[in-house]
């Protein structure tokens, strides 16, 4: 089966710290994908990684960065963490144009 | 742009009664369309998906889904719903344009009732 995981399942930061979430997967996936999920706002994409060292921007890139030194393992990165990105992180990993497995989220508080 | 659009909000159902999810999308090229499914306090994990071939599509925990080209559906079923299925639905559209991206719908919030 293939397994996705988040560094963390909660965290709790203050406004203006640098938070790095981690993801990674065992089965090998070129593609890797950060998401921020909020009520009523369904899943939006942040960042996508199709390859090492390789990324595209989402729909909302505001405030992020990430970074993908390996194939397996992909980061977000708040640069300087504000209230407004409180929210629940989830880490995705596919192959070519199939199914998304998702990690198990990790919740983000900023206070 | 693709988009995907789930009218119901909020969808309340009796144990043991019929379920049917809906599911538009727009997509301007051959969609690859997915149902994921997400428990409280969990990632999604995928129901079903169509590619090609036969429109009806079976998926795990007894759930079917139907890809009606004409009307850019692709509307899940369940013909008994158990209260385990409480989750929150999610319709996702992707494709060879997308590159490997899915768009997903604002999702569905499953609650059964006894």
């Amino acid at each position: 089966d293939v397994k996705v995981t988040q560094s963390s399942r909660y965290l709790v930061k203050r406004t203006g710290e640098k938070v790095f979430l981690e993801c990674v997967q065992d089965m090998d996936h070129e593609n890797m994908f950060w998401y921020r999920q909020d009520p009523g706002l369904g899943l939006r994409l942040i960042y996508f990684s199709y390859d090492v060292k390789m990324k595209e921007k989402g729909d909302i890139p505001e405030g992020y960065s990430v970074s993908r030194e390996k194939k397996e393992r992909f980061s977000l990165i708040l640069e300087s963490a504000s209230t407004n990105q409180t929210s629940m992180y989830l880490c995705a990993s596919s192959l070519g144009l199939d199914t998304q497995y998702f990690g198990p989220g990790t919740r983000l508080t900023v206070l | 742009a693709q988009s995907v659009t789930q009218p119901d909000i909020h969808i309340t159902v009796s144990e043991g009664a019929s379920l049917e999810l809906r599911c538009n999308y727009s997509y301007g090229a051959t969609p690859y369309l997915f149902w994921y499914v997400q428990s409280p306090g969990q990632g999604l994990q995928l129901l079903l998906k169509y590619f090609s071939g036969d429109t009806l599509v079976q998926g795990i925990k007894g759930f079917e889904a139907e890809f009606k080209r004409s009307q850019s559906s692709f509307n899940l079923r369940k013909p008994s719903v158990h209260w385990s299925d409480a989750a929150e639905y999610f319709c996702a559209v992707g494709g060879r344009t997308n590159a490997g991206k899915s768009t997903f719908g604002d999702g569905t919030t499953l609650t059964v009732k006894p």
